[in-house]
């Protein structure tokens, strides 16, 4: 069963920093481009940035483009969203999704609140 | 960027009935490269479709996505209760992927 563990989130004022991650099972981690979308509170969906199964491709929304960097360790199948300069516009449910195109695999997410 | 548009943003129809969701693109969105996706309160979202008819895993054969170009729709052809939730189409042909606002959909 393919599993999707994301961790990390928590309470942070603006200008602050976080790393998520997110721990893949029950597949073959290694072969696999993994995304990173967030959900608003009360909000629909929003692609954040995706990262090719080696590791050596990566795309931004331009809403993070600059601030937040998706990196992945095959060894560990783990993926990480580092997050800098966080706005409070930034508040939301990231959830770590499987798939290049659209997600056949989605975790729970973890909460992400940017506030003073 | 594409920008999808669901319509409607609440539909409220009785078990048995049949559903009919909309989804919009700003420009033709390539190869019919549309997903469609159901989520449920305080759960992630679950794939329906992908290529905007092809029904993922588990999907029961209720459910069915047509389109291409800049309009596709997403059918319930006979509504259940589970299937009360929100319904957002997403692309994948021109990045960056973005997704529509989402549908309800209330079971009476």
């Amino acid at each position: 069963e393919v599993q999707l563990l994301e961790s990390g989130g928590g309470l942070l004022q603006p200008g602050g920093s976080l790393r998520l991650s997110c721990a893949g099972s029950g597949f073959t981690f290694s072969t696999n481009a993994l995304s990173w979308v967030r959900q608003a509170p009360g909000k629909g969906l929003e692609w954040v940035s995706i990262i090719s199964s080696s590791g050596d491709t990566t795309y931004y929304a331009d809403s993070v483009k600059g601030r937040f960097t998706i990196s992945r360790d095959n060894s560990k199948n783990i993926v990480y969203l580092q997050m800098n300069s966080l706005r409070a516009e930034d508040t939301a449910v990231y959830y770590c999704a499987k798939g290049d195109h659209f997600f056949d695999h989605w975790g729970q997410g973890t909460l992400v609140t940017v506030s003073s | 960027e594409i920008v999808l548009t669901q319509s409607p943003g609440t539909l409220s129809l009785s078990p048995g009935e049949r559903a009919t969701l909309s989804c919009r693109a700003s420009q033709s969105v390539s190869s019919s490269y549309l997903a469609w996706y159901q989520q449920k309160p305080g759960q992630a979202p679950r794939l329906l479709f992908y290529g905007a008819y092809n029904r993922a895993t588990g999907i029961p054969d209720r459910f069915s996505g047509s389109g291409y170009g800049t309009d596709f729709t997403l059918t319930i052809s006979r509504l259940e209760p589970e299937d009360s939730a929100v319904y957002y189409c997403q692309q994948y042909g021109t990045s960056p992927w973005t997704f529509g606002q989402g549908t309800k959909v209330e079971i009476k």
